[in-house]
């Protein structure tokens, strides 16, 4: 089983709140990696980063934000949620570009 | 443009019966293809990686091809469970950057009955 973990798992939020969704992992991976993924549909890349102090956007445009102070540590960032934030967030991380990507068990996140 | 087409879109077979899911891609250039299994409301879990290669491989009663000429895969599940009523979906790797995006498919819902 792979040592990836997100908090929380479920998470039911008023509109205009600021949420922080956690990831860690513990197996030294380099390369971390947000996506989201509404019922249904495929994942969608939101975030990444190469390591330390490296963020970038990925393919679909989100207002969240993400920072990397610690290898082990990816949190995600929603200043001001609302109704269109609603989605399952997965968080993963892999050894390398071309290596095993291992996912954690998601934040599945409403914003009434 | 760089897609993953999955079939079925979901599919109901009866505990003990085997099913063949498929995966068309068009990622180029290419890197790997995986199979992920995901439970509702869970994170996908790895069932095989294959590079180019890699025409077969096998993890219990799960077993991938790959045809990297056709640019297509599919996963036969054998002797199927009622644990097996997941979504699987197809991930395609590119290897056409440092990052190794992954190009996910929309996956297959499979439901097993008793």
């Amino acid at each position: 089983e792979a040592d990836i973990y997100q908090t929380p798992r479920y998470l039911v939020i008023g509109t205009g709140k600021k949420i922080t969704l956690e990831c860690s992992q513990t197996m030294g991976h380099d390369k971390m990696y947000w996506y989201q993924q509404d019922p249904g549909m495929e994942l969608h890349l939101i975030h990444y980063s190469y390591g330390v102090n490296s963020t970038e956007k990925g393919d679909l445009s989100s207002e969240s934000t993400v920072s990397r102070i610690r290898t082990e540590h990816f949190p995600l960032t929603l200043e001001s949620a609302r109704p269109s934030h609603t989605s399952q967030y997965l968080c993963a991380s892999s050894a390398g570009p071309f290596t095993e990507a291992f996912f954690g068990q998601g934040t599945r996140l409403t914003v009434v | 443009k760089n897609q993953v087409e999955q079939s079925p879109q979901s599919l109901i077979i009866l505990e003990g019966k085997n099913c063949t899911l498929q995966c068309n891609y068009t990622v180029s250039p290419f890197s790997n293809l995986r199979w992920y299994k995901q439970d509702t409301g869970r994170g996908p879990v790895s069932l095989t990686i294959m590079t180019f290669s890699e025409n077969t491989k096998s993890n219990g009663r799960y077993t991938a091809t790959l045809d990297a000429d056709t640019k297509q895969s599919s996963l036969h599940i054998t002797a199927s469970q009622l644990s097996d009523s997941a979504s699987y979906i197809c991930v395609v790797s590119d290897r056409g950057s440092t990052l190794g995006r992954l190009y996910f498919g929309r996956g297959t819902q499979l439901t097993v009955w008793p």
